[in-house]
């Protein structure tokens, strides 16, 4: 079975600075995707970024992009200039070739002004 | 708009009793899923369906059940045999592309307390 693992429960950034979240898993496919999911307080899940794992070519979107470092199994997301709009918990998630999901226990960032 | 909606958005329910929530969607999207998440957690499969009258078990399907008697609807039913079903309940989808590649779609979920 996959397992998804994000290290840091918790973690701040100073507005404007950068922050980097940590996700790692673990898996034997070799064929499969990424995703680094937002929820805020409203708790409705927002889409921030995605990879396939045949890509070796790292994901961005805009202020957001990822470190995909396939043989270590790791998938870390940054996020440059910090807003205060940026504060949520933020997921990472594997689905495999067949469709099944599996999501890390989050992480919540704050960022103070 | 295009889009999932979850209903009701507050839920409450008696020890022992079934109950259903409910998930609509209109992006014309093939497969749905049933998620649910905890405190301090991240989501965890229930039941996933890739096309009409065939659905799949996740991770934690016992105590629930599904159907998928149409496209756009995915309702999910927690039963007394659920031992603790307080939690919040999200429902996805996405377009059938190739092996489950698209991004999922999220509803604004379901808060279920048993009282």
């Amino acid at each position: 079975a996959q397992t998804v693992t994000q290290s840091q429960p918790e973690m701040s950034v100073q507005e404007a600075e950068t922050v980097t979240l940590s996700c790692t898993y673990d898996t034997s496919e070799s064929d499969y995707y990424l995703f680094w999911y937002k929820q805020p307080p409203s708790r409705q899940m927002i889409l921030v970024i995605r990879q396939e794992a045949y890509k070796q070519q790292n994901a961005t979107e805009n202020r957001f992009s990822v470190n995909f470092q396939k043989a270590a199994k790791s998938f870390s997301l940054k996020i440059s200039d910090s807003q205060l709009g940026d504060a949520a918990m933020y997921f990472c998630a594997y689905r495999s070739a067949a469709g099944k999901s599996t999501f890390g226990d989050g992480t919540t960032l704050t960022v103070k002004p | 708009d295009g889009g999932i909606t979850q209903s009701p958005k507050y839920l409450f329910r008696k020890e022992g009793q079934n109950v259903t929530l409910s998930c609509e969607q209109n992006l014309n999207h093939d497969a749905m899923y049933w998620y649910r998440q905890d405190p301090g957690q991240g989501l965890r499969l229930i039941y996933y369906s890739q096309i009409v009258n065939d659905f799949q078990k996740g991770d934690i399907a016992e105590g629930y059940s599904v159907s998928r008697e149409k496209k756009e609807s995915f309702p999910l039913t927690v039963t007394s045999a659920q031992k603790n079903p307080t939690a919040f309940y999200l429902c996805a989808s996405t377009p059938f592309i190739g092996g489950f590649a698209d991004t999922q779609y999220f509803g604004p979920g379901t808060r279920l307390t048993v009282l």
